[in-house]
């Protein structure tokens, strides 16, 4: 069973707006979640996380939104650019494992910009 | 964060046979973890390898198909034994950030694309 979930595989949005990348997860364990963007032939790329004990972090163009109550996170990419297109994954762990558990990640969802 | 690189890049593989991917870190670390991307679906964990111990393995996956090496700090082997198509996939290699802030954070190599024929 699917503990993190993208339901969208596919989103489209034009240069300049704001992406909106949504990410579900059932686990309750999870409390601190990450979003990777990979293009293809390259591995993931670590792109921002936040801890559960905050609902917000930002890192320039890029805030990650938590929800806990909801169990959903989101990604906003604002404003959005053509290197922005790529496949963008969420993933989720447990801080108290120390870094020793492996991540839990969505399906991925593709986002392309367009001009 | 550290540089990963993996060999090979990619492999195209008879049924039966086996492919040994390796994964070399630019920096000591203890902790690695190895990866499955199958077509269309999540990255999913196979195990961690802890440098002079036994590998972890996750649900499902079992050390005689999937056997790991972890001879020292910065580097690690996955065999893929046997092979079926079922196997087609692309093989990760992960290590954790530097210091208490990163712990969480993973970074990925490039990846091994596998096809079985």
């Amino acid at each position: 069973d699917q503990q993190v979930k993208q339901n969208s595989p596919s989103l489209s949005v034009q240069e300049g707006r704001i992406s909106i990348l949504n990410c579900d997860y059932t686990n309750s364990m999870f409390d601190y979640f990450l979003w990777y963007k990979k293009y293809p032939a390259e591995g993931p790329t670590f792109l921002i996380s936040i801890s559960s004990i905050k609902d917000k972090n930002e890192d320039g163009r890029f805030t990650v939104f938590l929800n806990k109550s909801a169990k959903h996170l989101s990604l906003h990419i604002v404003p959005s650019q053509p290197g922005d297109s790529a496949v963008y994954f969420c993933a989720a762990t447990t801080n108290s494992g120390g870094g020793a558990d492996g991540l839990t990640f969505g399906k991925g969802t593709h986002l392309i910009i367009q001009p | 964060s550290a540089v990963i690189s993996q060999k090979p890049s990619r492999d195209i593989c008879q049924r039966g046979t086996s492919l040994t991917i390796q994964c070399q870190v630019d920096s000591q670390v203890t902790m690695m973890f190895w990866y499955r991307q199958q077509p269309g679906q999540s990255l999913t964990l196979i195990a961690t390898a802890n440098q002079g111990s036994e590998a972890t393995y996750e649900s499902g996956f079992v050390i005689d198909k999937f056997p790991i090496s972890r001879p020292n700090l910065t580097f690690s082997t996955l065999t893929v034994s046997n092979m079926s198509p079922e196997d087609s996939s692309i093989y990760l290699c992960s290590v954790r950030g530097p210091g208490p802030l990163a712990k969480n954070i993973q970074y990925f190599g490039a990846g091994t694309r596998l096809s079985v024929l």
